[in-house]
């Protein structure tokens, strides 16, 4: 059964550090491109970043860069978002999800085809 | 950066069928995919590469693109079917969600 389960989220003081981990379980994680998208209370998707199946390839949206990274092992089949300097619009449930993928390339317009149940950060003071 | 539109809602008796548009600078010329998220449930994949239904969900939904505009289309509207849809863009270069649509089914 394909499953990525988050976790690590919390509450947090602004300009607070969190990182997020997602355990991957059921498939090849190595053979996918990973990514977190979050979601702030009452409000749509927003993508964050993603990082290619050999760490090749890494996006990070314009708001978190510099101050997000993302990072994955292939050997735990886990990904992970370190968020640093938090601010108070950072506040969201943050998702991992897995790229829809073809032996370690992205297949275009796949979609995100397995998501994660969500951990939720509050950044507040 | 490139944004995607969405109509904030869009509602529909049950047994219509309902359309949902994205649109987008030259979207008909990336894929598209769209996203139902129930209240309180993650997202899940309905329609991939434009018109491309994953495993398991039902013909009722589907999707084209072209111009400026995708579209999610679905038929026979269930109340079940009730819930946010999103679009989105990614590729090499480009990783966007279109703000939403909300789905009522009254």
């Amino acid at each position: 059964q394909v499953q990525l389960v988050e976790s690590g989220g919390g509450l947090v003081k602004p300009g607070e550090s969190l990182k997020l981990s997602c355990a991957a379980s059921g498939f090849d994680f190595s053979d996918y491109y990973m990514g977190w998208i979050r979601q702030a209370p009452g409000k749509g998707l927003e993508w964050v970043s993603y990082i290619s199946s050999r760490h090749s390839t890494i996006f990070y949206e314009e708001s978190v860069r510099g101050r997000f990274t993302i990072s994955r092992d292939n050997t735990k089949s886990s990904v992970f978002l370190q968020m640093n300097d938090l601010r108070g619009d950072d506040t969201a449930v943050y998702f991992c999800a897995r790229v829809s993928s073809l032996r370690g390339v992205a297949l275009a317009g796949g979609g995100l085809d397995t998501w994660g149940h969500g951990t939720s950060v509050l950044v507040s003071s | 950066s490139y944004e995607l539109t969405q109509p904030p809602s869009v509602s529909v008796s049950p047994g219509q069928t309902a359309i949902i548009t994205c649109s987008g600078d030259d979207l008909g010329n990336k894929y598209t995919s769209w996203y139902q998220q129930k209240s309180g449930q993650s997202p899940m994949l309905v329609i991939y590469q434009d018109d491309k239904r994953p495993s398991g969900i039902p013909d009722r939904f589907g999707g084209s693109n072209s111009g400026n505009t995708a579209t999610l289309t679905i038929s026979g509207t269930q109340p079940l079917d009730e819930a946010d849809y999103y679009c989105e863009v990614w590729d090499s270069s480009i990783a966007v969600f279109g703000g939403g649509t909300k789905l009522t089914v009254l």
